[in-house]
């Protein structure tokens, strides 16, 4: 099994759409959490940190769910420039070799 | 203020041949790491520095070496390239391990032929 699983998409929404993702991860003890954006061909940037009460960054929202050991990413009124690959990231405190990155779920905002 | 860069941004390398990847840092982070990406893989660590002159193996280390002798640069070594190696390897640094923001380079993709 796979530390920290994602459904690939891709997810293709019309403009305006509201999108999810949701990312399962592996182990229990596992401390922090991150979405990462990745655009095509380029390097991954940090979108949201994922807190235990969940939180919100504009039209992005960031759920956890400890019972069920997964984390969710909303996006809301998406816009074309949402288009990307959204990396789900887990800190499983296993050592300093601690993060695992799932594959990544891709998106495409239509007009 | 540069952040993280790497060079080259793209190699070709026949089998065999070795090369350095690069990665440079002027954000004074301690912790810094390579990983590699693979279509349908996740990011995977090569190699970590948790400091200068502190070095470990991540989860695919092999035919790879790394050195740490500054704060700022964190080279990447390939010692005799293989098709399994062509990827994306990306450079990343962070104040610390794992908790924090995690500051990626640009990339290097590497093809071996």
């Amino acid at each position: 099994r796979k530390e920290v699983e994602q459904d690939p998409g891709p997810f293709n929404v019309p403009e305006g759409a509201t999108v999810a993702f949701n990312c399962t991860y592996s182990n229990s003890a596992s401390q922090s959490f991150f979405w990462y954006r990745q655009d095509c061909r380029k390097e991954p940037k940090l979108l949201m940190s994922v807190y235990s009460s969940g939180n919100e960054d504009g039209r992005f929202t960031a759920q956890l769910n400890r019972a069920s050991q997964y984390i969710s990413l909303l996006i809301r009124d998406s816009k074309l420039s949402d288009s990307a690959t959204y990396l789900c990231v887990v800190n499983m405190l296993t050592g300093a070799n601690n993060l695992f990155f799932g594959t990544g779920t891709r998106l495409t905002v239509i007009p | 203020n540069a952040g993280v860069t790497q060079t080259p941004k793209f190699q070709v390398l026949k089998t065999g041949q070795s090369m350095t990847l690069q990665c440079a840092q002027d954000m004074n982070h301690e912790y810094m790491s390579w990983y590699r990406q693979d279509p349908g893989m996740g990011l995977r660590l090569i190699h970590y520095s948790v400091g200068a002159g502190i070095t470990d193996q991540g989860e695919v280390p092999n035919g790879y070496n790394v050195s740490r002798s500054t704060t700022e640069d964190f080279p990447l070594r390939l010692l005799s390239a293989a098709p399994s190696q062509t990827s994306v390897y990306f450079c990343a640094t962070s104040q610390g391990a794992g908790r924090d923001e995690q500051y990626f380079g640009p990339g290097t993709r590497l093809t071996v032929t």
